[in-house]
């Protein structure tokens, strides 16, 4: 059992559409990342939400953590074929160790021109 | 973003021979560093944590006597996978942290391995 439920697994959807991947435990996180990784690379920092209620914007991707800090959101607005990836959320519980990450099991996106 | 770079990216192997993936942080010294196994379209599977000057960790299921883990310096990760089997075959990653703050791991290419 993931102790990150991320949903959904698999979104395909038309270039400029708009799309959602969600991240969710019942566990506490201390700070919570979201990567994009490609095939045979990998994984690459998109962000870092700290704050419960934290709202961040990175050009078209908006990110949020949730108040009690056990959900995330990560939102692309308009995708683009260069989008197209393996989104993987991760995070330390504030009962783990440092540098601990706890993974979701990942949204393949596929944006389509 | 920090770098992280590990070597090699690719390696092809022959089954009971032994392979050696090397991590290295090039701009930030690295106390703790992680490594990981992905299988195709999974996410990340933590084998074990490496710190610098002492044992490394290993999660539950992970050999420690298959997968020897050594963190000699603040830099410098290696991973040896040990009279390596087909089923070793696998996308293993290391990643490597900043000391204090909060954690924002920052992850090397990757490397691929097949044991023929």
């Amino acid at each position: 059992t993931q102790l990150l439920e991320q949903s959904p697994q698999f979104l395909s959807i038309q270039e400029g559409e708009n799309l959602t991947v969600y991240c969710n435990s019942s566990s506490v996180f201390s700070s919570l990342q979201w990567y994009r990784q490609e095939p045979g690379e990998g994984p690459v920092l998109l962000v870092t939400v700290v704050t419960g209620g934290e709202v961040k914007k990175l050009k078209r991707l908006t990110f949020q953590f949730g108040d009690a800090r056990k959900d995330s959101s990560l939102h692309i607005t308009a995708a683009q074929p260069g989008d197209t990836g393996l989104y993987l959320c991760a995070g330390v519980r504030t009962t783990d160790s440092w540098g601990k990450l706890q993974f979701g099991a990942g949204t393949q996106v596929v944006v389509t021109p | 973003g920090a770098v992280v770079s590990q070597h090699p990216s690719r390696v092809i192997c022959k089954s009971g021979t032994s392979v050696k993936i090397e991590c290295r942080s090039l701009d930030f010294q690295a106390t703790t560093m992680f490594w990981y196994r992905q299988f195709p379209k999974q996410s990340l599977m933590l084998m074990a944590t490496s710190n610098e000057g002492s044992k490394a960790t290993y999660e539950q299921g992970v050999e420690k006597d298959k997968f020897l883990i050594n963190h000699a310096s603040l830099t410098l990760s290696t991973l040896t996978v040990t009279s390596a089997h087909p089923e070793d075959s696998s996308f293993y990653i290391c990643s490597a942290s900043r000391q204090g703050g909060f954690t924002e791991a920052f992850f090397g290419q990757g490397t691929r391995l097949t044991v023929v």
